[in-house]
C-alpha cells in the first residue's frame, strides 16, 4: 500500500516563527502536493512538484515556500507564520501529471498563536 | 479558484438508506474523482470516472458523469454508519477540489 506520512499530526507555533512541515511518500511517485483545508473552503492547492528540485505555485502560494531535494520528500515552509495560516495541511502524492488518484497523508493541524 | 461544488453541504440518513451527492464544475476535465475524508484525517480516493464515461460502479458506489451539464453524482447504496464522512469531488485537468458534502449515517 502507498504510504504518505507527515511529520506531525498537531503543531502549535507562535506568530513570526519559521515552520517546517515534512511529507514523505514511499511509492516513488513523481508528483507531490501540499494543500490546506479550511471549513467552507474545501482543499486549496498551495504548491506542487512534478520532479525533484521542481516546484509550481498552486492557488494560494503566498506566505509559503517548498523544497523537494529528494523524490520521496516534499517540505512546506512557512517563512514567518501568521495566525491566518492556522489550518489543516494535507500532503498528497501521485503518479503521472494530474491524471491519477492522489494518495493523502493524515494531515497536520497547525495552530499559530 | 473553486471548481467543484458539492450539493448538499450536509446530509443525514438512516443506515440502509441510499445517499446521493452531487458535484458541479466549471471547466473542461480529463476525469473527475471522488474522495472520502473521515473526521480530521486525510482523504482517501474512492473512484475515478473519465470524461468519456457516463457511469461507473465500485461496490456500493455508483458515479455518474454528465459533461454537457458539467455535473457528477455519487450514490452510496445501503449506507452504513461507517460511511459517515465528508465526500469531495475533484476535477482534473487542474487539481481543484470542491468544498465537500458532510454525510452522517445514523445506525
Amino acid at each position: 500500500d502507498v504510504k504518505v506520512t507527515q511529520s506531525s499530526r498537531y503543531l502549535v507555533k507562535r506568530t513570526g516563527e519559521k515552520v517546517f512541515l515534512e511529507c514523505v511518500q514511499d511509492m516513488d511517485h513523481e508528483n507531490m502536493f501540499w494543500y490546506r483545508q479550511d471549513p467552507g473552503l474545501g482543499l486549496r492547492l498551495i504548491y506542487f512538484s512534478y520532479d525533484v528540485k521542481m516546484k509550481e505555485k498552486g492557488d494560494i502560494p503566498e506566505g509559503y515556500s517548498v523544497s523537494r531535494e529528494k523524490k520521496e520528500r516534499f517540505s512546506l515552509i512557512l517563512e514567518s507564520a501568521s495566525t491566518n495560516q492556522t489550518s489543516m495541511y494535507l500532503c498528497a502524492s501521485s503518479f503521472f501529471r494530474s491524471s491519477y488518484e492522489q494518495y493523502f497523508g493524515p494531515g497536520t493541524r497547525l495552530t499559530v498563536t | 479558484s473553486q471548481q467543484g461544488e458539492e450539493d448538499p453541504q450536509a446530509l443525514s440518513i438512516q443506515e440502509g438508506e441510499n445517499a446521493t451527492m452531487n458535484c458541479s464544475y466549471k471547466t473542461s476535465i480529463n476525469n473527475l474523482q471522488w474522495y472520502r475524508q473521515n473526521s480530521g484525517r486525510g482523504l482517501v480516493h474512492l473512484i475515478l470516472i473519465r470524461s468519456n464515461e457516463r457511469e461507473k460502479h465500485s461496490g456500493r458506489l455508483r458515479v455518474t458523469l454528465d459533461t454537457s451539464k458539467k455535473s457528477s453524482s455519487l450514490l452510496i447504496t445501503a449506507s452504513r454508519a461507517a460511511d459517515t464522512a465528508s465526500y469531495f469531488c475533484a476535477t482534473v485537468l487542474e487539481l481543484i477540489f470542491g468544498t465537500g458534502t458532510r454525510l452522517q449515517v445514523f445506525p
